[in-house]
């Protein structure tokens, strides 16, 4: 059973600062990963998605990696600023075609003024 | 597009009560996600949809659980009787799976649901 596990749970930074958010999984055999953001009482908003065969994705500021042999993926924000601050999920696709995500309870992001 | 639609967005019943909540997916999806997100546990998925049919309900918690949908643009999740334990947000979510799009999926969202 795919476990998806996201570190560290909550951070803060200081506006203008680079930072990398980290999650790994358990299970290699992905389809894709995806990276969402969620605001407070809002849904999942997705940012980013690596297939399988991708090793990274950008997107403006956001970069994400993917390392399917060592299970792991990072989303790297450059020049964070406040409006950065949210909750970011990340989830793996477990085979090809519309099957669900496994999600990560993700890291929550403030970014201080 | 409207993106995923999702009713009612905040609810707050009284234990025993039936609770329904709706949704309506992005038209022309194939896929129909709903999840349960608390706290605790995080985002679980209770059951999906492929062009109608359910896939997968092995995440619904037990019986007073139960999921339909009858055609490609509406979907309920049903919860009777409820309890204070179901108190969480559900989303439902949609995608369509083609060899362009992957599987990018959108989220509705959210009900909110508080069980007194």
């Amino acid at each position: 059973k795919q476990e998806v596990t996201q570190i560290p749970a909550a951070l803060s930074v200081p506006e203008g600062e680079n930072l990398v958010l980290n999650c790994s999984f358990t299970d290699s055999a992905i389809y894709n990963l995806q990276w969402f953001r969620q605001d407070p009482g809002k849904g999942l908003t997705s940012l980013l998605l690596i297939q399988s065969s991708q090793r990274e994705q950008t997107s403006g500021r956001l970069n994400a990696s993917l390392d399917k042999s060592s299970g792991r993926s990072t989303l790297y924000i450059a020049a964070s600023q406040p409006g950065d601050s949210a909750t970011y999920l990340c989830a793996a696709a477990r085979y090809s075609g519309n099957t669900p995500l496994v999600f990560g309870k993700g890291t929550r992001l403030s970014v201080i003024a | 597009d409207a993106g995923v639609i999702q009713s009612p967005r905040h609810e707050v019943t009284e234990m025993g009560q039936e609770v329904t909540l709706r949704c309506k997916p992005i038209s022309g999806h194939n896929s129909l996600f709903w999840y349960r997100q608390t706290m605790m546990r995080g985002l679980e998925l209770l059951i999906y949809f492929n062009n109608n049919v359910p896939i997968d309900d092995s995440g619904m918690p037990e019986d007073r659980f139960s999921a339909k949908m009858p055609n490609a643009s509406f979907s309920t999740l049903k919860i009777q009787p409820s309890e204070p334990r179901d108190s969480a947000v559900y989303f439902c979510a949609s995608s369509l799976v083609s060899r362009t799009s992957g599987n990018t999926i959108y989220f509705g969202e959210g009900s909110w649901l508080t069980v007194v």
